[in-house]
């Protein structure tokens, strides 16, 4: 099984310039999210979707959109890119008593 | 005040020591409790979910305290394979996000 799928793996941006993360789970889990790990911070949660039709906004929501397309795919829009928003973006997703299950990550560079 | 906070060490043990510590979250109704690791630049994984009783997985041991609001991880007979940055996380009864600590880094030595 694949578990969940984020692409790209690696991206560099220009200020300003936008760009769509892709993730897509499949283990038929209902909740996925998209997190931020910068050195030092942990995982900080920047929207999440308890089930397919919402989206919820986490800890550092601004600068960001998600889109929950069906049960598998949930994508982050980054409009506008700042060099603050250099990080390493990842993906889950979660079932009760099952926990989360995380892709390998987004190494994103904005310049 | 972060909704989940953990001392982030780091922990260097030898070899066959044991090794703990400790992750408080501030929201009383939370439901679901978590312990992951996390490699150097890799994906989180699940090393174990923590159960109001406690529970062991091998040399692991997780607690939950409900009351003062923390869980628990104890390490027992470290490895140097158990140097990672663990990290706890907390589900709520009334939604579904699921918040993380900023991990405790443990280094164990030869």
């Amino acid at each position: 099984n694949a578990g969940v799928t984020q692409t790209p793996k690696f991206q560099v941006l220009k200020t300003g310039q936008s760009m769509t993360l892709q993730c897509a789970q499949d283990m038929n889990h209902n909740s996925m999210y998209w997190y931020r790990q910068d050195p030092g911070m942990g995982l900080r949660l920047i929207y999440y979707s308890a089930s397919e039709g919402t989206t919820d906004k986490g800890e550092v929501p601004n600068g960001y959109n998600v889109s929950r397309l069906n049960k598998r795919e949930f994508s982050l829009r980054l409009e506008s890119a700042a060099p603050s928003q250099t990080s390493v973006y990842f993906c889950a997703s979660y079932q009760e008593d099952r926990a989360a299950f995380f892709g390998q990550g987004t190494r994103l560079t904005v310049v | 005040r972060k909704e989940v906070e953990q001392d982030p060490g780091p922990f260097n043990v030898p070899e066959g020591a044991t090794v703990a510590f400790n992750c408080t979250y501030s929201n009383s109704a939370s439901q679901s409790f978590f312990w992951y690791r996390q490699d150097c630049r890799k994906e989180p994984k699940l090393l174990m979910s923590v159960y109001s009783s406690g529970n062991e997985d091998g040399r692991f041991t997780a607690q939950l305290n409900r009351a003062s609001q923390y869980i628990s991880l104890l390490i027992r007979d470290s490895k140097l394979s158990d140097s990672a940055t663990y990290l706890c996380a907390v589900k709520g009864s009334n939604d579904y996000k699921l918040s993380f600590g900023a991990g405790t880094t443990v280094t164990v030595r030869a």
